[in-house]
């Protein structure tokens, strides 16, 4: 069935460290992969996407790569600072009965002590 | 910028009450979701509705109903609330992109509902 999984669920790095997250899919017919940042007592952002058609994206000290072969996408964060402290998703679009939805990871929760 | 209103931050409830957690969006976003949050679990989609009187089903529809009588408006409704309902609910909207894809979704922040 459905299903991305997300790993690991906690990180622990030092402030100026690079953090990465990965995250597997199971459908190959998946064509969108968003992250979301959720910090404490708030809803979760987005914070980056990227399509099947593109293999890495950028956007400042974060990235995100997608390899559509063996089904797995991750976020790299690089020069952690402590405000990047949180729990992020990734997340994977589903085609249901007409129309696309989003199956979400576990969640992993984002330490960066100083 | 895009403003998702859920209408309690926590609630708690009995057993066998009935419950609605209600939320606004106010960027006339089509479509809008409900998500349920569990540790360890992450978002599931409880239902979604891409228009007004529409309503699809999620993944974990048991035990929950849903009205969206106007646009800007879409209603969880827990028929008879139990302890295992007992979770994070988060609302979301979104506007529609190409082939009905979910395109960035603008989550509101959260009803923590507690079921004794």
């Amino acid at each position: 069935g459905e299903n991305v999984e997300q790993h690991p669920s906690t990180l622990s790095v030092q402030e100026g460290d690079s953090a990465v997250i990965k995250c597997t899919y199971s459908d190959s017919a998946s064509n969108y992969f968003p992250w979301y940042k959720q910090e404490l007592g708030k809803g979760p952002q987005l914070i980056i996407d990227i399509r099947s058609n593109v293999g890495e994206k950028k956007d400042q000290r974060i990235a995100v790569t997608l390899n559509k072969t063996a089904k797995h996408f991750s976020l790299h964060i690089t020069e952690t600072q402590p405000e990047d402290s949180a729990v992020y998703f990734c997340a994977a679009s589903f085609s249901s009965g007409g129309y696309n939805k989003l199956i979400f990871g576990a969640g992993t929760r984002l330490a960066v002590h100083p | 910028d895009v403003k998702v209103t859920q209408s309690s931050r926590y609630l708690v409830k009995r057993t066998g009450e009935k419950v609605f957690l209600e939320c606004v969006q106010d960027m006339d976003h089509e479509n809008m979701f409900w998500y349920r949050q569990d540790p360890g679990l992450g978002l599931r989609l409880i239902y979604f509705s891409y228009d007004v009187k529409m309503k699809e089903k999620g993944d974990i529809p048991e035990g929950y109903s849903v009205s969206r009588e106007k646009k800007e408006r879409f209603s969880l409704i827990l028929e008879s609330a139990s302890t295992n309902q007992t979770s994070m609910y988060l609302c979301a909207s979104s506007s529609p992109g190409g082939g009905a894809t979910n395109e960035k979704l603008f989550f509101g922040s959260g009803t923590q509902l507690s079921v004794l």
